[in-house]
C-alpha cells in the first residue's frame, strides 16, 4: 500500500502568516496528488490536484509543489477563514486512493 | 448543479450489514472517466478512502476492508450503493459519497450521514 505522512500534525500561526505543510508518498506518485481542506462539522472540499493545479474557485493564495516523492501545500498569507485541517490523498490508482492522516492549522 | 446525498441507517448492531445509498445528479455516470464512490472519517479521526465504481462498471476497493465491502450502480436511477458486512463499533464513521472525474480528481462530496455501530 502507499503511505502518505503528513507533517506537521499541528501548526500554530497567525493571520497574515505563510505556512507549508508537506506530505511525503512512500512511493512513486508521480503527481496523482491532491489537497483538500475541511472545516468542523462540514465535507472536505478540494483545493489542489494533480499536485499543483489550483481548482476553480480557490483563492490564489494557495498553491501545491512536487519535488519527487514529497508535495508539498502552501498558503501564502493566512486568513482567517483558512483555519482547518487540510489532508492530502494519493489518486495512483493501484491499490486504492489513500489519505495523508491530516493537519490541523490552528490560531496562534 | 451537481449534487451528491447520502441516505441509510444512522444506527447499526455488531454483525449487521451498512447499505448506503449514494443518490446524485447534474451528470452522468456513464460519462467516459467518470467514477462515484465512498468515503468514511471516524469521528476526530482522519478520512478513509473506501471504494470507486467507474462508468463502465469497473470497481476498486480499499486492500483493507476489500471482503467486507461491495458496491453497485443503478445509473437509470443515478444511484450508488455501498454494502459493508459484518459492521463493528470501530465501522462507526461519517461515510460521504463522492464524485471522481478524469484525472484523476475527486472534485464533488455529499454532506456526509453518521453511522453509529453500538450494541
Amino acid at each position: 500500500d502507499i503511505q502518505l505522512t503528513q507533517s506537521p500534525s499541528f501548526l500554530s500561526a497567525s493571520v497574515g502568516d505563510r505556512v507549508t505543510i508537506t506530505c511525503r508518498a512512500s512511493q512513486g506518485i508521480s503527481s496523482y496528488l491532491a489537497w483538500y481542506q475541511q472545516k468542523p462539522g462540514k465535507a472536505p472540499t478540494l483545493l489542489i490536484y494533480a499536485a499543483s493545479t489550483l481548482q476553480s474557485g480557490v483563492p490564489s493564495r494557495f498553491s501545491g509543489s512536487r519535488s519527487g516523492t514529497e508535495f508539498t501545500l502552501t498558503i501564502s498569507s493566512l486568513q482567517p477563514e483558512d483555519f482547518a485541517t487540510y489532508y492530502c490523498q494519493q489518486l495512483n490508482t493501484y491499490p486504492g486512493y489513500s489519505f495523508g492522516q491530516g493537519t490541523k492549522l490552528e490560531i496562534k | 448543479q451537481i449534487t451528491l446525498r447520502e441516505s441509510g441507517p444512522t444506527l447499526l448492531k455488531p454483525t449487521q450489514t451498512l447499505t448506503l445509498t449514494c443518490t446524485f445528479s447534474g451528470f452522468s455516470l456513464t460519462t467516459n472517466g467518470m467514477a462515484v464512490g465512498w468515503i468514511r472519517q471516524p469521528p476526530g479521526k482522519a478520512l478513509e478512502w473506501l471504494a470507486l465504481i467507474y462508468w463502465d462498471d469497473d470497481k476498486l476497493y480499499s486492500p483493507s476492508l476489500k471482503g467486507r465491502l461491495s458496491v453497485t450502480r443503478d445509473t437509470s436511477k443515478k444511484q450508488m450503493v455501498l454494502t459493508l458486512t459484518n459492521m463493528a463499533p470501530v465501522d462507526t464513521a461519517t461515510y460521504y459519497c463522492t464524485r471522481l472525474v478524469e484525472g484523476p480528481t475527486i472534485d464533488y462530496w455529499g454532506q456526509g450521514t453518521l453511522v453509529t455501530v453500538s450494541s
